[in-house]
């Protein structure tokens, strides 16, 4: 259970096209999924929280006109990357987060394989 | 401040314990995680610990936990080369809804 799938794997698109990513939970209901950028061998930047029927929050220096965010369903977000340019090529990983049981019950994140743009 | 540090790079025989170190500066983490990422794929998680915990043993894992230094480690008993990956400790902070900060990940090698 609990298995994030991401769509597409890897896409290249060319300078100032849109390009749309998609984040399912498959085996159950996310009121919240998260949206993560990640560089070459650096560690994952959160960029975004999606909320299922309400606006995105981003966080600071994250420009929101640029990586727009929807969270349709309790089961898709997705993440257009607008106007993509060279420098927004990357790996981008989304996550959902999940009520787990256990002795001690808390909301857990469950990661998709991730999504690699490159932009030419 | 949410920094949380990780040593680069570390390189172990086949059979070795590997021992990944992990520090961080907010006091006020609830729980700490440890993730594996493999080339090109996303982030699974091996293990956590709750943040009153001292250790926690998980077949070949052991995590430590270290509050006063704000120190957290991985022990990997038996290292396999399928063991050969990046992995991330993050931490959840007390009233962030959930957030995850992630360490700097340090890619562990295993050699025969």
């Amino acid at each position: 259970g609990a298995v994030v799938s991401q769509h597409p794997s890897r896409v290249i698109c060319k300078s100032g096209t849109s390009v749309k990513i998609e984040c399912r939970s498959l085996d159950f209901q996310a009121t919240t999924m998260f949206w993560y950028r990640q560089f070459p061998k650096k560690s994952l930047m959160l960029m975004a929280t999606s909320n299922e029927g309400s606006k995105a929050t981003y966080e600071q220096g994250v420009e929101k006109d640029k990586f727009l965010i929807n969270h349709a369903s309790l089961t898709l977000s997705t993440l257009t990357v607008t106007s993509a340019h060279p420098e927004d090529s990357s790996f981008y990983i989304c996550s959902a987060l999940l009520l787990a049981g256990g002795p001690i019950s808390s909301y857990e994140q469950y990661f998709g394989p991730g999504t690699r743009l490159t932009v030419t | 401040g949410e920094d949380v540090e990780q040593s680069l790079f570390l390189s172990v025989r086949e059979g070795d314990s590997s021992v990944i170190n992990c520090t961080y500066t907010d006091s006020s983490s609830t729980y700490l995680y440890w993730y594996k990422q493999e080339p090109g794929a996303g982030l699974q998680l091996l293990t956590y610990i709750f943040s009153n915990m001292d250790m926690k043993q998980d077949q070949r894992l052991t995590v430590l936990l270290n509050k006063k230094d704000k120190h957290l480690s991985l022990r990997i008993a038996d290292t396999q080369t399928g063991d050969s990956a990046i992995y991330f400790c993050a931490e959840k902070i007390t009233g962030t809804a959930s957030k995850l900060t992630f360490g700097t990940g340090t890619r562990l090698q295993v050699t025969l």
